[in-house]
């Protein structure tokens, strides 16, 4: 069990929008450590998609956007396409263990 | 170029050790919190182990507390990932990861290695 809770799976067609939710505590996004989230293609390590809550890297694509509010994130993504087909992670810092937490992982399907 | 590279995976028995070794290119090791995370077969990203970047503080999750130990070698710049005890549940990739920020610990991940793979089957 993942200390930060994702959907297992989401879904939309090409040109829809999908959104993946993050739910934590108060020992990590609610007490204020910014949030990550990462893709993951098959077979390869995962790539930072938004750091700091909201902040895309240079040559993430700005249909990715992040929120973050109260013990919560979310990843949305807008104008799907079948590229964007790939796990989603989200991370944070945990203070009760002194170290990093993830989500269980969201995959997405583009239909 | 900052890159990643690990490597000492392998298949290993039950109640085993294998030492799993992280190589640092284009940046001092000695700057940076450093991650080892794991990801079993199928399944979601595990923390595994932090250190801080002075070296002094290292921190487990818990399903390894007691039997992984994370440790450097500035004159390598290198990384490593003592796993003793191992049991089959520690079949994993293992990633190494740096702290974005110098210094810091609860920043995003980047980069990543490529990953080594240790499989505990007897």
């Amino acid at each position: 069990q993942s200390v930060l809770t994702q959907p297992p799976s989401v879904s939309g067609a090409p040109g829809q929008g999908v959104t993946i939710s993050c739910t934590g505590s108060r020992s990590n996004i609610g007490a204020g450590y910014d949030v990550h989230w990462y893709q993951q293609l098959p077979g390869t390590a995962p790539k930072v998609l938004i750091f700091a809550n909201t902040r895309r890297p240079s040559g993430v694509p700005d249909r990715f956007f992040g929120s973050k509010s109260g013990t919560s994130a979310s990843l949305a993504i807008t104008g799907l396409q079948a590229e964007d087909e790939a796990d989603y992670y989200c991370q944070s810092y945990d203070s009760n263990l002194s170290g990093s937490v993830f989500g269980g992982g969201t995959k997405v399907t583009v239909l | 170029q900052v890159q990643l590279v690990e490597s000492g995976g392998g298949v290993v028995q039950p109640g085993r050790s294998l030492r799993l070794a992280c190589a640092a290119s284009g940046f001092t090791l000695s700057r940076y919190g450093m991650f080892w995370v794991r990801q079993a077969p199928g399944k979601g990203l595990e923390w595994v182990a932090l250190m801080w970047y002075d070296g002094n503080h290292k921190y487990y999750g818990d399903s390894v507390k007691g039997r992984f130990t994370i440790s450097r070698d500035n004159s390598k710049n290198t990384l490593y990932l003592q796993m003793n005890s191992l049991r089959a549940e520690d079949t994993a990739i293992y990633y190494c990861a740096k702290n974005a920020v110098a210094t810091g610990t609860t920043d995003w991940l980047d980069p990543w290695g490529q990953g080594t793979l240790v499989t505990v089957s007897s």
